[in-house]
């Protein structure tokens, strides 16, 4: 069954260190997109990426970066960890056909300490 | 722009009760629209989706919701409430400007038994 994946499911790093959290898809979707969540917030669009070599920013993209180097992969790098990027991750995946429903990873829970 | 607002951050019914949660958008188009369950500490499942096809969409585990343009509503129903229905609730309008995800801030349901 095809599935989007996560990974880690829980990382704990210090300010100022970079860390990428992986997103894998194999529904072979063009869309792919990175939430983060937060408590009072909801869920806040970082960057999506509408097919390989395509990025773009989302509402809340300062201090997060992504590459599509394939239709698979949507990696989100954290250049310079904050404390204030302590959340829970989702990254989600769609079809560029109706009726575009996305579909979503498990999630990543971020400390940054 | 497209928005979506959802009238109740918190809603409590007993188990085997009938459950609403609402759900108002904005549009210029005929939207997409969605509604997302999320289980605490998991990630979201789709519940449903508005496909134009019919107004009266059903889901999954019981749930339908029924989409009214002249109110520009899509509220989430269920004849009756089950202990497993406990979690967050999200309505999500997919923009047709930019096609991007616009996500309501969520409905915390809880089911007293």
């Amino acid at each position: 069954d095809a599935e989007i994946t996560q990974s880690p499911r829980h990382k704990i790093t210090e300010t100022g260190r970079q860390v990428t959290l992986a997103c894998h898809q194999t529904w072979n979707h063009n869309n792919m997109f990175w939430y983060r969540q937060d408590l009072g917030h909801g869920l806040r669009l970082i960057h999506y990426s509408y097919g390989v070599q395509d990025t773009n920013k989302g509402e809340v993209s300062d201090g997060y970066s992504v590459s599509r180097s394939n239709t698979e992969d949507l990696p989100l790098t954290l250049e310079s960890a904050a404390s204030s990027q302590t959340s829970v991750y989702f990254c989600a995946s769609s079809d560029g056909d109706p009726p575009y429903e996305q579909y979503f990873g498990p999630g990543t829970r971020l400390t940054v300490t | 722009a497209q928005s979506v607002t959802q009238l109740d951050s918190h809603v409590s019914v007993s188990e085997g009760t009938p459950v609403l949660l609402r759900c108002n958008y904005s549009s210029s188009y005929s939207p997409s629209l969605f509604w997302y369950v999320q289980h605490p500490n998991k990630g979201l499942q789709l519940l449903l989706k508005y496909t134009s096809a019919a107004t009266l969409v059903k889901g999954i585990n019981g749930f339908e919701a029924e989409f009214k343009k002249s109110e520009t509503s899509f509220h989430l129903t269920k004849p009756s409430a089950h202990m497993s229905d406990a979690a967050e609730y999200f309505c999500v309008v997919r923009d047709t400007g930019t096609y991007k995800y616009i996500f309501g801030t969520g409905t915390r349901l809880k089911v007293l038994a």
